[in-house]
């Protein structure tokens, strides 16, 4: 069974704080991404990586960045925590063949920034 | 831009009935499609998908529609239970491109059905 897990589901965190969101997948993904869902907006790519120290830019990068380090874990770094990056926070991998396009989801991430 | 349209924010049905969720895209290099259901405090969950050379893919109660000439994909429940009420959110692929399996989402539709 496939398993994403995010370090947190609740943070609280104050404006201007470097905040670190952390995913482990345990299916040796090669595709991890990290997404930010907001009510009426949907699911917004931030970044994605498809191999270790790989990535990519999203949809809306602007205020992020990440890092690969291993194959399973990807992290999603705000280096300085602003009040519009108050959402819900989702991790995803997936394989890089073609044809596997399933991507599987962490429980996701509340993030208040105050 | 939103390549991944769901124009409906919200759908209620009867139990029984059956519920039609709508999605249009713009990227005709879009050619393999997904439905996502998610709970809440949950992350989404896969529930069919479909490639642009069907029209059509059935799985249980889940039933999904693509018109490739209107770029138009709809997912159909039937009969619908109160346990599938949710948000569902459909995704797109221009899989035969560099996108590395990215996905592009639409806004989601939340699903309540009522007993």
């Amino acid at each position: 069974d496939v398993k994403v897990t995010q370090s947190s589901r609740y943070l609280v965190k104050r404006t201007g704080e470097k905040v670190f969101l952390e995913c482990v997948q345990d299916m040796d993904h090669e595709n991890m991404f990290w997404y930010r869902q907001d009510p009426g907006l949907g699911l917004r790519l931030i970044y994605f990586s498809y191999d270790v120290k790989m990535k990519e830019k999203g949809d809306i990068p602007e205020g992020y960045s990440v890092s690969r380090e291993k194959k399973e874990r990807f992290s999603l770094i705000l280096e300085s925590a602003s009040t519009n990056q108050t959402s819900m926070y989702l991790c995803a991998s997936s394989f890089l063949d073609p044809g596997s396009y399933e991507q599987y989801f962490g429980p996701g991430t509340r993030l208040t920034v105050t | 831009d939103q390549q991944v349209k769901q124009n409906s924010p919200s759908l209620s049905v009867q139990e029984g009935r059956i519920s039609i969720l709508n999605c249009d895209y713009t990227n005709s290099m879009f050619d393999y499609f997904l439905w996502y259901k998610k709970y809440p405090a949950e992350g989404p969950t896969f529930l069919i998908s479909i490639s642009s050379i069907k029209d059509k893919n059935e799985d249980g109660r889940f039933t999904v529609f693509l018109n490739k000439s209107a770029k138009h994909l709809s997912l159909h429940i039937v009969p619908s239970q109160p346990g599938d009420s949710a948000v569902y959110f459909c995704a797109a692929s221009d899989a035969g491109g560099t996108s590395y399996g990215k996905l592009t989402f639409g806004q989601g539709t939340i699903l309540t059905v009522h007993p």
